[in-house]
C-alpha cells in the first residue's frame, strides 16, 4: 500500500549543528520526492524535491539523497538557524498524487 | 487569482449538519488536491483531481466525504452528517499539470464540529 514512514517525529539541535530526517517508502513505481517545510499556523512550503534519476541534490544548506534501492531518502540541514525551526515532511509520488509522512518536528536551540 | 484560494476560513458546526469547503486553484493548474490535516499531526490525503481524469477518492474516509470540481477549476469538499472526529484543518492544493511538480497551498479551512 501507499505509505512512507518518516523518523525522528521530534528532533532538537543546537544552532549551528546539523539535523537529519529519514523516509522509508512503500511504493516503488515512486519517481518524485519532496520536502515541504510547515512553521506553525502556516501553509506548508515546498523546499526542495529530488527525481529518482539522481542520487543527491543540493540548494545551500539543503541536501537531500535518495537510495531507490533500499527506498529510503534524506533530508539534512547544515548549519542550523532559528528559523529552520518547523515540521518538516518528507512526501512521494503515488500515481501522481503526493504522499506525506508524519512529519518531523525541528527545534533550534540558541 | 495570486494563490489558492480557499473559504471560509474557518467553519464551526454542530454534529450531524453537513458543510461544504471551497477551493479556487490558481489559474490554469490542472491537478487540484484536498488533504485533512489535524492538529498536530501530518496531511492526510483525501482525494486528487487532474484534467478531465477521473478523480483519485481513495483517501476519503468514509462515504459521508465527497468532491467535486466544476469545469476544471473550483472544487468543493463535502462533508455530510458531521462528527466531532471531522474536526481539523481542511487544506487544498493545486499544481500546473500533477505530474511531479510543486504543489501550491491554500491556507486552508478550520473546521470545528461541536
Amino acid at each position: 500500500g501507499e505509505n512512507v514512514e518518516q523518523h525522528p517525529s521530534t528532533l532538537s539541535v543546537q544552532e549551528g549543528d546539523s539535523a537529519v530526517i529519514k523516509c522509508t517508502y512503500s511504493d516503488s513505481a515512486s519517481n518524485y520526492f519532496p520536502w515541504y517545510k510547515q512553521e506553525l499556523g502556516k501553509r506548508p512550503q515546498l523546499i526542495i524535491d529530488i527525481r529518482s534519476n539522481v542520487g543527491e541534490k543540493k540548494d545551500q544548506r539543503i541536501a537531500v539523497t535518495l537510495n531507490k534501492t533500499a527506498k529510503h531518502f534524506s533530508l539534512h540541514i547544515t548549519e542550523t538557524q532559528p528559523e529552520d525551526s518547523a515540521v518538516y515532511f518528507c512526501c512521494y509520488s503515488s500515481a501522481s498524487k503526493i504522499i506525506f509522512g508524519s512529519g518531523t518536528r525541528l527545534s533550534i536551540r540558541p | 487569482g495570486a494563490g489558492v484560494s480557499q473559504s471560509p476560513s474557518n467553519k464551526v458546526t454542530e454534529k450531524g449538519k453537513d458543510v461544504e469547503l471551497r477551493c479556487d486553484p490558481i489559474s490554469g493548474h490542472t491537478a487540484l488536491y484536498w488533504y485533512r490535516q489535524s492538529l498536530g499531526q501530518g496531511l492526510e490525503f483525501l482525494i486528487y483531481f487532474q484534467g478531465n481524469s477521473a478523480p483519485d477518492k481513495s483517501g476519503l474516509p468514509s462515504d459521508r466525504f465527497s468532491a467535486e470540481r466544476t469545469g476544471g477549476s473550483v472544487s468543493t469538499l463535502t462533508i455530510q452528517r458531521t462528527q466531532q472526529e471531522d474536526s481539523a484543518v481542511y487544506l487544498c492544493a493545486s499544481s500546473l499539470t500533477g505530474k511531479g511538480e510543486k504543489l501550491f497551498f491554500g491556507s486552508g479551512t478550520q473546521l470545528s464540529v461541536l
